[in-house]
């Protein structure tokens, strides 16, 4: 069965920095391009970033460009997002997505972590 | 950037009934690249229809999806109570960003 656990997540003041982790179970994480997809309380979901199965390709939203950065470890099974300069904005559940080998979609995705950005 | 416009916002409807939900995009998208998600209150989203057309293992043959260019459309032919929930559609081209319509409403009437 696949599935996908975030967490990381938590209380951070503006400014700080957080690294998320998604664990991978059920398939072999290299064969699968990941993201990380956000959505703030009560609102729409919003694609964050994506990686590719080697590392080799990576993408940002322009709302965290230079500020997050996405990596993996294969031989871990895991996703991860680093976020540093938080901003209120960023306040959102975290989930991450699996890409499909089979059509353009995330087919599977984890339950969420959520990240506060407050004083 | 390609912007989903979704509507309506909320639709009011009673099970049984057929409901139909619009996605409008503001530049062509190719129809393998159109995505429908499920999300209910609490829960991560779930996968409903990809390639505008297709639907996913294990989903209802209830629900359907069509339309190209710019408008598409997913149908649900007749509600069931678990249908209830904010449904998505995305655009997933060849470059980032992968963009989410703004989501509508599907409650009970």
């Amino acid at each position: 069965e696949v599935q996908l656990e975030e967490s990381g997540g938590g209380l951070v003041q503006p400014g700080g920095s957080l690294r998320l982790s998604c664990v991978a179970s059920g398939f072999t994480l290299s064969s699968y391009s990941m993201n990380w997809v956000r959505q703030a309380p009560g609102k729409g979901l919003e694609w964050v970033s994506y990686i590719s199965g080697s590392s080799s390709t990576k993408y940002y939203a322009d709302s965290v460009k230079g500020r997050f950065t996405i990596s993996r470890d294969n031989a871990k099974n895991s996703l991860f997002l680093q976020m540093n300069s938080l901003r209120a904005e960023d306040t959102a559940v975290y989930y991450c997505a699996r890409d499909s080998n089979w059509g353009w979609c995330f087919d599977y995705w984890g339950q969420g972590t959520l990240v506060t950005v407050s004083s | 950037e390609i912007v989903l416009t979704q509507s309506p916002g909320t639709l009011s409807l009673s099970p049984g009934e057929r409901a139909t939900l619009s996605c409008r995009a503001s530049q062509s998208v190719s129809s393998s690249y159109l995505i429908w998600y499920q999300q209910k209150r609490g829960q991560a989203p779930r996968l409903l229809i990809y390639g505008a057309s297709s639907r996913a293992s294990g989903i209802p043959d209830r629900f359907s999806g069509s339309g190209s260019g710019t408008d598409f459309t997913l149908t649900i032919s007749r509600l069931e109570p678990e249908d209830f929930a904010v449904y998505y559609c995305q655009q997933y081209g060849s470059s980032p960003p992968y963009t989410f319509g703004q989501g509508t409403k599907l409650e009970i009437k």
